[in-house]
């Protein structure tokens, strides 16, 4: 099976940079990808890594260490409406998707 | 572009009632498909998946089902609601062809038992 670890909740700063941090346990290892989800509505797909190292696209990056089972996702220049819930899913082989139950983001003027 | 599409929005059915909810994908050919629920406060739990019409894997045993009729619809049923099934529906595509194999949610389907 899977294990998925994400803090349940944070709060930041409006501006500031906040990291959350995401674990995992699996074999057959077959890519992270972090989805951004506001409340009442579908998670929408923010970024994927395969290999190890940093990926970004514009104020959101995403890290992963394969051999560490960690991933992180940084968001810089927080705005208000970055208040969500962050989910880390993780695949292995072909088979879908396995979430992790979220990390509860508020931005805080 | 694809896009997904989920109906109803929201659904309000009575204990022991049947349950139909679609998802259409439109954009893509030979998706995968997927039917995830989310109860209030927890993660998304994986219900099935498609790999191809008539094609479902069943990931919890449990008083639903699935079905693909055509390449890209997928339907999720019951013949009998229970209290536990209230939650949030989401159907999810990915494509065959992406390495990466993101997957897409649709809008959602708002389900409360009573």
């Amino acid at each position: 099976g899977q294990n998925i670890d994400q803090p349940t909740e944070m709060t930041a700063t409006e501006g500031a940079i906040v990291q959350i941090n995401c674990t995992y346990q699996t074999s057959g290892f077959n890519g992270l990808f972090w989805y951004q989800q506001h409340a009442g509505e579908a998670p929408t797909f923010l970024s994927y890594n395969v290999l190890d190292g940093l990926e970004e696209k514009g104020r959101f990056s995403s890290f992963l260490s394969r051999s560490k089972g960690y991933s992180y996702l940084l968001l810089k220049e927080l705005q208000m409406k970055d208040s969500a819930s962050y989910l880390c899913a993780v695949r292995t082989g072909n088979t879908p998707l396995v979430f992790g139950k979220g990390t509860r983001l508020s931005v805080i003027a | 572009s694809q896009t997904i599409h989920q109906w109803p929005a929201t659904l309000v059915q009575p204990v022991g009632s049947p349950l139909s909810l679609e998802c259409t994908v439109e954009g893509t050919s030979n998706p995968n498909l997927y039917w995830y629920r989310q109860a209030a406060g927890r993660g998304l739990q994986l219900l099935f998946y498609s790999v191809g019409i008539g094609q479902i894997s069943s990931e919890v045993p449990q008083n639903l089902s699935a079905s693909r009729p055509q390449d890209r619809q997928f339907i999720l049923s019951s013949k009998k609601l229970l209290l536990s099934d209230s939650g949030f529906y989401l159907c999810a595509w990915s494509a065959r062809d992406r390495g990466s194999y993101e997957q897409y949610f649709g809008p959602g389907t708002r389900l409360t038992v009573t």
